[in-house]
């Protein structure tokens, strides 16, 4: 694909369930960022990872929330013991290189009742 | 502590009117300063990167600018397709990820 795509697009459920969000990311981009972002904000940094490790995870929130990324292409957000403040929509975006310009998916938006 | 602040939250102009959206930050050792745009139920999409105090660069209505405080996103002659979010991100220190702030919600109306 042309662009970084995230699935799935919408996801509703219930408090305490577990979630998995998916990115694949552009082809031979090895940065890939996961950010979060709340209606009416900007996005707020996750996690990062540079190949296939988690280069930088201080903006997960808390141990419920977990990434991977084992081949270094697609990435998976976990989400346990979802919350109601959980609800927002996730970002995923890709780059060459640590410059700064990103490519973002459309998002995953999660709806935790 | 580092920080990215945009003004003004809301924005509407008519066609033709044109204005500036400010970024403000409080970072220390800024790397890059970074200009999206983002469409409802859209990703951020990229227009601008700047690196130092006097750099501008251009693309069709808009212009960026930055100085040691603050950057200014001009828009010339807005048409209503120029509506959308424009978000302000910082990349600093030794930080791999970006710092954006609250955007602000651009409307040009007809």
């Amino acid at each position: 694909g042309a662009g970084v795509s995230q699935t799935p697009s919408n996801k509703v459920t219930e408090k305490g369930k577990y979630v998995e969000l998916r990115c694949d990311p552009i082809s031979g981009h090895t940065a890939l960022y996961w950010y979060r972002q709340s209606l009416g904000q900007g996005p707020e940094f996750l996690i990062y990872f540079q190949g296939t490790g988690a280069a930088d995870d201080s903006g997960l929130p808390n141990d419920r929330f977990f990434a991977v990324r084992p081949e270094g292409s697609v990435s998976t957000l976990k989400i346990q013991r979802t919350e109601r403040g959980d609800s927002a929509v996730y970002l995923c975006a890709s780059s060459e290189s640590n410059t700064g310009e990103l490519f973002f998916g459309e998002g995953s938006r999660l709806t935790v009742l | 502590e580092d920080q990215v602040t945009q003004s003004p939250e809301a924005l509407r102009l008519q066609e033709g009117e044109s204005s500036s959206l400010n970024c403000s930050y409080t970072v220390s050792g800024l790397r890059g300063l970074f200009w999206y745009r983002q469409d409802p139920g859209k990703g951020p999409e990229f227009l601008f990167t700047l690196y130092s105090a006097g750099e501008e660069k251009e693309k069709e209505r808009l212009k960026a600018t930055l100085t040691k405080k603050e950057s200014f996103l001009h828009i010339t002659a807005p048409k209503p397709e120029d509506s959308a979010t424009y978000l302000c991100a910082c990349l600093f220190g030794s930080a791999r990820q970006l710092t954006f702030g609250s955007g602000t919600q651009l409307t040009v109306l007809p």
